[in-house]
């Protein structure tokens, strides 16, 4: 699987947009880029993934550079449940693979 | 959708016993259930993986006589933790991937907390 760079921690404003960057620079053709968060002691929560389109659900936006080498997760207004260790997870489809889950970012959401 | 749960949520035991945790795909069909384990202030690490009706994958250094993975149905998968010891400590946690499948993505369980004294 390639390789994700993510930032050890960063601070939002309760109510700010928080932008999570990752970088994925050794991306294949068909791997995706999935972003997951582990709030503390919780089991960790899918968030979004994409190929190369960007993506936005319900709770998040995923902005994905043209080349792919990077990405960015998009929390619009960010509320203190937010606080969490958020995982960038670069990998093929297939199911059959498990997530290789790096150090992650600490997002840190402050009143 | 998609859920899946685990029990107990936390155990404690004595050393030497054996602890079963289970992990359930509640709204859908699992064709793969992956176990981790995550050490205070670390990440996850991938400890096996299981397909329904076969046997599980462990990843290197992961003892499979200790840490036995029964994959019995397409919702059901459990770890038991076979004599126990206090370094087994750990924050226990399972995921599944849907069938049909969901372009690769993985929903885990809330974890089991496992404290061997």
């Amino acid at each position: 699987d390639a390789k994700t760079t993510q930032p050890t921690s960063m601070d939002c404003a309760e109510g700010r947009a928080a932008n999570l960057p990752c970088n994925h620079s050794t991306i294949s053709g068909n791997e995706y880029v999935y972003w997951y968060r582990q709030i503390h002691s919780q089991g960790p929560q899918y968030i979004i993934h994409g190929l190369k389109n960007n993506e936005t659900n319900e709770m998040a936006s995923l902005i994905i550079t043209e080349d792919r080498k990077s990405s960015t997760l998009i929390l619009p207004h960010a509320t203190l449940r937010d606080t969490a260790v958020y995982y960038c997870i670069v990998r093929p489809p297939n199911s059959g693979y498990a997530l290789n889950f790096g150090k992650g970012t600490s997002l840190l959401v402050t009143p | 959708g998609a859920v899946v749960s685990q029990h107990p949520s936390w155990v404690i035991c004595k050393s030497g016993t054996s602890v079963k945790i289970e992990c359930r795909s509640l709204d859908f069909q699992a064709t793969t259930m992956f176990w981790y384990r995550q050490f205070p202030k670390q990440s996850l690490m991938l400890m096996a993986t299981s397909n329904e009706g076969s046997k599980a994958t462990y990843e290197q250094g992961v003892e499979k006589d200790k840490f036995l993975i029964n994959h019995a149905s397409l919702t059901l998968s459990t770890l038991t933790v076979t004599s126990a010891h206090p370094e087994d400590s750990s924050f226990y946690i399972c995921s599944a991937s849907p069938r049909p499948l969901r372009e690769g993505t993985q929903y885990f369980g809330p974890g089991t907390r496992l404290t061997v004294l």
